[in-house]
């Protein structure tokens, strides 16, 4: 149980364009999600969280604008980053939970962008 | 907000039960650790959790000595294919369970 699917694993797109990465629960309802970003040999950074019908959460000093996240259903949360340069070329990874409560949050297999 | 220390790396053989140690010293009352794996080019998988004390399943133990400062994840008899990064986190319980990543472990195994 607990799986999350993440959509596409790779994608290289060009310099100037957006790439749109799903982050779907397959399995249960996730009210919250997360997004992170990890670059190669570093760890995980967050993102923002994303709450279902509601705003997205960023952290400090992501650009909101660049990095569009919708979480329009209870399974479905969606990041595009928009406008994409060659520095936003990362390994994205989504987590989801079913709500508030101390679980192990499932992640998602993760996406690897490349911006040429 | 906790933040977590870890060692950057450790190394180890196959067959060794491996310990590695993580430190928390402003962690909440409401607030769990939880320990995750992760290969190159996957999502963190889950290994365990717990509040206090002693915490274990089918592929760790996980040690929370009673002023929850500090956890230990232990792992039995290692094999090569336990080489990968481990991470301990704690619950910010208050924000929405945010997890923040430290720096992780990276555990080599060697034959």
């Amino acid at each position: 149980g607990a799986v999350v699917s993440q959509h596409p694993s790779w994608v290289i797109c060009k310099s100037g364009t957006s790439v749109k990465i799903e982050c779907r629960s397959l399995d249960f309802q996730a009210t919250t999600m997360f997004w992170y970003r990890q670059f190669p040999k570093q760890s995980l950074m967050l993102m923002a969280t994303s709450n279902e019908g509601s705003k997205a959460t960023y952290e400090q000093g992501v650009e909101k604008d660049k990095f569009l996240i919708n979480h329009a259903s209870l399974t479905l949360s969606t990041l595009t980053v928009t406008s994409a340069h060659p520095e936003d070329s990362s390994f994205y990874i989504c987590s989801a939970t079913p709500g508030t409560g101390n679980y192990g949050y499932t992640f998602g297999s993760g996406t690897r962008l490349t911006v040429v | 907000l906790a933040k977590t220390t870890q060692p950057i790396s450790m190394d180890s053989y196959e067959g060794q039960e491996v310990n590695i140690t993580c430190s928390h010293n402003n962690i909440a009352t409401n607030d769990y650790i939880t320990w995750y794996q992760q290969f190159p080019s996957q999502g963190p998988r889950f290994i365990i959790q717990g509040y206090k004390t002693k915490v274990t399943n089918e592929v760790a133990s996980l040690f929370i000595p009673a002023d929850r400062k500090s956890s230990t994840l232990s792992l039995p008899r290692v094999s090569l294919s336990d080489t990968a990064v481990y991470y301990c986190l704690v619950g910010d319980g208050g924000n929405f369970n945010k997890f923040y990543f430290g720096s992780g472990t990276k555990l080599n195994v060697k034959p």
